[in-house]
């Protein structure tokens, strides 16, 4: 089955507790990014990354880092969590060229 | 920003009838896309639309694109209960850069 999945789906963490949110997609696509999703602000990217060993800052990228060695895998590293960056993130894939996204199914921090 | 907005915020409608929602942009685009979004779930594509196009069917699914107003409509007919759901739009600005409204949350009462 084609699909976009992220682990950990839950996490609780503190302050300053290094962390990384893995994102996987089985589809080939060479376009992966990285979103979060805030009450009353809709979804705002993070960072995308056009193909391996290349990406660029999105949005909101302060706070957070990103690396692509392999093309299935797109992880999220939050070097030094903060309480600002409590939020639903999700991934998110598609082919080259204008189209559609494929998300995975989001992972809810919370960081105290 | 570059963040596009939907309105209404919020749509509460019976089961059978049609709802309509727009998306208002600020930029030029590539396309915009319509993505629905159960309950904290992950997004879900819809339609896709290109700057060059002005009206697209998919299924129960009609969307309209104006380029000179920077603006969208997404129009569900014949309503269902499982179209419950909170929908957004999407700018594809770059080919690599896209802007997420905030959404409209639609509530189909059965």
């Amino acid at each position: 089955e084609a699909q976009v999945t992220q682990n950990p789906r839950y996490l609780i963490t503190v302050t300053g507790k290094k962390l990384t949110v893995t994102c996987s997609q089985n589809m080939n696509h060479e376009y992966m990014s990285w979103y979060r999703q805030d009450p009353g602000l809709g979804l705002r990217q993070i960072y995308y990354s056009m193909n391996v060993e290349v990406t660029d800052k999105g949005d909101v990228p302060e706070g957070y880092k990103v690396s692509r060695k392999e093309k299935r895998n797109f992880p999220l590293i939050l070097e030094s969590p903060s309480p600002n960056q409590t939020s639903l993130y999700f991934c998110a894939s598609r082919q080259g060229g204008y189209n559609e996204q494929f998300f995975g199914p989001g992972t809810r921090l919370t960081v105290l | 920003s570059q963040q596009g907005e939907e309105d209404p915020q919020a749509l509460s409608i019976q089961e059978g009838e049609n709802a309509t929602m727009n998306c208002s942009y600020k930029t030029s685009i590539n396309n915009l896309q319509w993505y629905r979004q159960n309950s904290g779930r992950g997004l879900v594509h819809l339609i896709l639309i290109r700057s060059n196009e002005r009206e697209k069917h998919s299924g129960r699914l009609r969307v309209t694109l104006d380029t000179s107003k920077k603006s969208s409509s997404l129009l569900i007919t014949a309503s269902r209960a499982a179209d419950t759901a909170s929908y957004f739009c999407a700018t594809d600005v770059t080919g690599n850069q896209f802007y997420f409204g905030t959404g409209t949350s639609l509530t189909v009462i059965p």
